[in-house]
């Protein structure tokens, strides 16, 4: 079963604005990945947060994680059209580090 | 970064027929390999953990006797639709996992099945 359930499900903004996307999950984890998906592509690693760090920055990127919430939210500002596409959250679970759980998915429109 | 390949991009099979999609880490050697599904506007489940010289660990709900997974060598490992049908239609998708890349997963670009 899915780890991670992400809203919004589906956002959509205009160039230049900012895009807010957020991850919640159920359990303890070791880290967790932000990736960003093309239709009908494969993923491409954004960002990794650990669990004892809570925000990490690249680029126009920032990633928050709150543990004592147990949510993350991925931040892309300055958005452009090139950025349209769909991201996920995945979880890497304590004592499993190794194996990934995807939430859920937000797909983001950004409208030239 | 690390690469990871999958072949074939894109198939097309008829029912009964079955097909092997293989996953290749091109520059690294991959202790482990991961197998995803993804249907339409879905996100991606897990379907099994392949680690090089053992037996594929599947998760719940996968049939491992239609979905067989050979991880023969470090570089390389393969998942056999046996007796497609069409609800096995899908996006399939690997990614590549070694120490030194602490957590992080390298993703293939994926297979698209398409089972008439």
């Amino acid at each position: 079963s899915q780890q991670g359930e992400e809203d919004p499900q589906a956002l959509s903004i205009q160039e230049g604005e900012n895009a807010t996307m957020n991850c919640s999950y159920k359990t303890s984890i070791n880290n967790l990945q932000w990736y960003r998906q093309n239709s009908g592509r494969g993923l491409v690693h954004l960002i990794l947060i650990r669990s004892n760090e809570r925000e990490k920055h690249s680029g126009r990127l920032r990633v928050t994680l709150d543990t004592s919430k147990k949510s993350s939210s991925l931040l892309i500002t300055a958005s452009r059209a090139a950025d349209t596409a769909s991201y996920f959250c995945a979880t890497a679970l304590s004592g499993s580090a190794r194996q990934l759980t995807f939430g859920s998915g937000t797909q983001l429109t950004v409208l030239p | 970064g690390a690469v990871v390949s999958q072949h074939p991009s894109r198939v097309i099979c008829k029912s009964g027929t079955s097909v092997k999609i293989e996953c290749r880490s091109l520059d690294f050697q991959a202790t482990t390999m991961f197998w995803y599904r993804q249907f339409p506007k879905q996100s991606l489940m897990l379907m099994a953990t392949s680690n090089e010289g053992s037996k594929a660990t599947y998760e719940q709900g996968v049939e491992k006797d239609k979905f067989l997974i050979n991880h023969a060598s470090l570089t390389l490992s393969t998942l056999t639709v046996t007796s497609a049908h069409p609800e096995d239609s899908s996006f399939y998708i690997c990614s590549a996992w070694t120490a030194s890349s602490y957590n992080e997963q390298f993703f293939g670009p994926g297979t698209r099945l398409t089972v008439l």
